[in-house]
């Protein structure tokens, strides 16, 4: 069975701080991999996805991820973080062909001015 | 934003009560989902549809029944609501299945079982 783990649960940075968010799955076979965004008090929102291709995948406001299938990971990173980043990032899993997606436990992120 | 509405936004309920949530989309999407959100836990798939009256059990789908009787209309019942299930209820949709395209969500349903 397919798993995720996001072992930051709480990160607080300053405005224009680099930011790297850790996530590692647990699947042998071929992932499709997701990063979702949920900000205070609304629904989540797709930031990026992998599928297949390069490995370094670029999402919304700013946001990238690299797959490094060695690692079983997919780190979500942004150079440069702004108040308006404050949120919970989950990171989620499916295995190609299987119905279900698993997410991650999430990552609340504060930013602070 | 996809055409998802969660109906009602909040509740607030007794236990032992019957609840029913439902989700309605106007994208004509086949595959629909129902996930609970809590603390530490994540989003947690409780079941899914794969098309009209086509459903099937996700994580956590004990205590939970689920209805498709119409492909824009995506019923979550919980038969007699209990406090473990005080939670916050999303509805997602799909264009396909699993992750070959990805979910969109509803604003969610805020349910407190006192």
């Amino acid at each position: 069975a397919q798993s995720v783990s996001q072992h930051n649960h709480h990160v607080i940075l300053s405005e224009a701080a680099s930011l790297e968010l850790g996530c590692n799955y647990s699947y042998g076979g071929t992932v499709n991999l997701f990063w979702y965004v949920q900000y205070p008090g609304q629904h989540l929102q797709l930031l990026l996805k992998y599928f297949s291709g390069d490995p370094l995948v670029k999402g919304i406001k700013g946001f990238e991820a690299e797959f490094i299938k060695s690692k079983f990971s997919f780190n979500l990173r942004k150079p440069s973080v702004q108040w308006s980043d404050t949120a919970e990032y989950f990171c989620a899993v499916n295995a190609r062909g299987y119905q279900k997606v698993t997410f991650g436990t999430g990552t609340k992120l504060q930013v602070i001015p | 934003d996809a055409g998802i509405t969660q109906s009602p936004r909040h509740k607030v309920t007794e236990t032992g009560t019957p609840v029913t949530l439902r989700c309605h989309q106007t994208e004509n999407h086949r595959y629909m989902y129902w996930y609970r959100q809590d603390p530490g836990h994540g989003l947690r798939l409780i079941h899914y549809s794969y098309g009209v009256k086509d459903t099937d059990k996700g994580e956590v789908s004990d205590g939970y029944s689920v209805s498709r009787s119409k492909t824009e209309d995506f019923l979550l019942t919980l038969e007699s609501a209990t406090s473990s299930q005080t939670s916050v209820y999303f509805c997602a949709i799909s264009e396909s299945q699993g992750g070959d395209q990805p979910q969109h969500f509803g604003d969610g349903t805020r349910l407190s079982i006192l």
